[in-house]
């Protein structure tokens, strides 16, 4: 069975300060893909970057990006100037084909809940 | 793009009611997901449809839950027999059968609170 783990239940950060989110996941399939989902307070989830397990580049989205460590399975997401409008529940989420046309499920991590201070 | 749209938002029923959720994902996709998704937890997969086809279910789906999607567009989420374990905030996504990395697209959520 594929799990997600993040470590860091809750993190704070300074406005403009950069920030590390831990995500390491464990699966046997060759074929994946890892995503980050930022929740903010009663709002809906939204994709934040995903990243493909064949691509060794790591994949960044403006001030997001991730450092992706297939050997290690890790992919930790990194927020450079941070903003107030960052302060949310980080989620990291795992997908894998089931077959062909088969299924596309996510299995999630139980989240980071993140503040970025003032 | 309208967005996946839930309702209701917020239920509140005594335990051993019948409930039903509604999801309308975006207009285009044609896969859906249902997940649950409790206090201090990520959400965790319930079941998924391809069009009207439901091809995944979770074994935490237990008998008392029930998914449809009789025309492919919209779905529901039927739960019998309400339990105080079912509250919890119910999540509907969607996403375009294709590439497989096309994100899925999260609802604001139902959430069910059990008396």
């Amino acid at each position: 069975a594929q799990t997600v783990t993040q470590s860091q239940p809750e993190m704070s950060v300074q406005e403009a300060e950069t920030v590390t989110l831990s995500c390491t996941y464990d699966t046997s399939e060759n074929n994946y893909y890892l995503f980050w989902y930022k929740q903010p307070p009663s709002r809906q989830m939204i994709l934040v970057i995903r990243q493909e397990a064949y691509k060794q580049q790591n994949a960044t989205e403006n001030r997001f990006s991730v450092n992706f460590q297939k050997a290690a399975k890790s992919f930790s997401l990194k927020i450079s100037d941070s903003q107030l409008g960052d302060t949310a529940m980080y989620f990291c989420a795992f997908m894998f084909l089931l077959g062909q046309g088969g299924s596309e499920k996510l299995v999630f991590g139980k989240g980071t809940k993140l503040t970025v201070n003032p | 793009d309208t967005g996946v749209s839930q309702n209701p938002r917020h239920k509140i029923t005594k335990r051993g009611q019948n409930v039903t959720f509604r999801c309308d994902p975006i207009s285009e996709h044609n896969r859906l997901y249902w997940y649950r998704q409790t206090l201090g937890q990520g959400p965790e997969f319930l079941t998924y449809f391809q069009n009207e086809a439901q091809l995944e279910k979770s074994r935490l789906l237990s008998d008392r839950f029930s998914a449809e999607r009789p025309k492919g567009s919209f779905s529901t989420l039927e739960i019998q027999r309400t339990e105080q374990g079912d509250s919890a905030m119910y999540l509907c996504a969607s996403s375009r059968a294709g590439a497989s990395n096309q994100p899925q697209h999260f609802g604001d959520g139902t959430r069910l609170s059990i008396l």
